[in-house]
C-alpha cells in the first residue's frame, strides 16, 4: 500500500521560533511533493512544491527532499499565530487505477503560542 | 495560483435524495479534474478522477453508481451523490492541477450533511 506518513502533532512551538513538520512516503518512484496549509472548515492552501533534492525557500518557507531517504519537510521561520493549522504532505504517486494522483498525508497539527 | 470555485458550500439534505456538486476552473481550463472527501480530523481522500469528454476514474471502494460524476466541458465538473445517507456526510473538495503545472488548486470544499 503507497503511503504518506506525517505525526499527527499537535506540534505546538512559541511565536517568532522555528517549526519543523516532516513528512515520509512509501513510492520510491515519486518525483512531486507537495506542503498543503488547511485551516479547520477550509479547503487545503498551496504553500509550497518541490520536485529535486535539496532545499527550495519561499519567504519564511523551506521546503526540503531527500529521494534517497524518501523524506520531505517544510521549515517555518518566524512562525506566527496565524500559521497555526494542519499542514498535509501530499506526494504524487500511481493509485491502484494505474495513474498518477496526489496522495495526501494525515497531516500534522501546528499550534503557535503568541 | 488558479483559482477554482464549488458550489453550493454547504448542503443540508433528506436520506434517500440526491445532491449535485458543482466544481468549475475559473481562469483556466481543465481536462481533469479530481474529487476528494475529507471526514473530521481525517486527511483527504482521492474518490475520482473526472476525465473531460471520457468516463471517470474511480478509486479502489467507492461505488460509481453511488457517486456519478460528469466532466461536462473544459471548466465544469459535477458530483452527484444518489441515495444520499447519513455515511455520506462529510466535506467534499474537487481540486484542478494549474495550467502548465502539475501543482493542484483545490475549490473551497461543500459541507454535505445527510439527516
Amino acid at each position: 500500500q503507497k503511503e504518506v506518513e506525517q505525526n499527527s502533532g499537535p506540534l505546538s512551538v512559541p511565536e517568532g521560533a522555528i517549526a519543523s513538520l516532516n513528512c515520509t512516503y512509501s513510492d520510491r518512484g515519486s518525483q512531486s511533493f507537495f506542503w498543503y496549509r488547511q485551516y479547520s472548515g477550509k479547503s487545503p492552501e498551496l504553500i509550497m512544491s518541490i520536485y529535486s533534492n535539496g532545499d527550495k525557500e519561499d519567504g519564511r518557507f523551506t521546503a526540503q527532499l531527500n529521494k534517497a531517504s524518501q523524506y520531505v519537510s517544510l521549515l517555518i521561520r518566524d512562525s506566527q499565530p496565524s500559521d497555526s493549522a494542519t499542514y498535509l504532505c501530499a506526494v504524487n504517486m500511481f493509485m491502484d487505477t494505474g495513474r498518477r494522483a496526489l496522495t495526501f498525508g494525515s497531516g500534522t497539527r501546528l499550534q503557535v503560542q503568541p | 495560483g488558479a483559482v477554482v470555485s464549488q458550489h453550493p458550500s454547504r448542503v443540508i439534505c433528506k436520506s434517500g435524495t440526491s445532491v449535485k456538486i458543482e466544481c468549475r476552473s475559473l481562469d483556466f481550463q481543465a481536462t481533469t479534474m479530481f474529487w476528494y472527501r475529507q471526514f473530521p480530523k481525517k486527511s483527504l481522500m482521492l474518490m475520482a478522477t473526472s476525465n473531460e469528454g471520457s468516463k471517470a476514474t474511480y478509486e479502489q471502494g467507492v461505488e460509481k453508481d453511488k457517486f456519478l460524476i460528469n466532466h461536462a466541458s473544459l471548466t465544469l465538473s459535477t458530483l452527484t451523490v444518489t441515495s444520499a445517507h447519513p455515511e455520506d456526510s462529510s466535506f467534499y473538495i474537487c481540486s484542478a492541477p494549474g495550467p502548465g503545472t502539475n501543482e493542484q488548486f483545490f475549490g473551497p470544499g461543500t459541507r454535505l450533511t445527510v439527516l
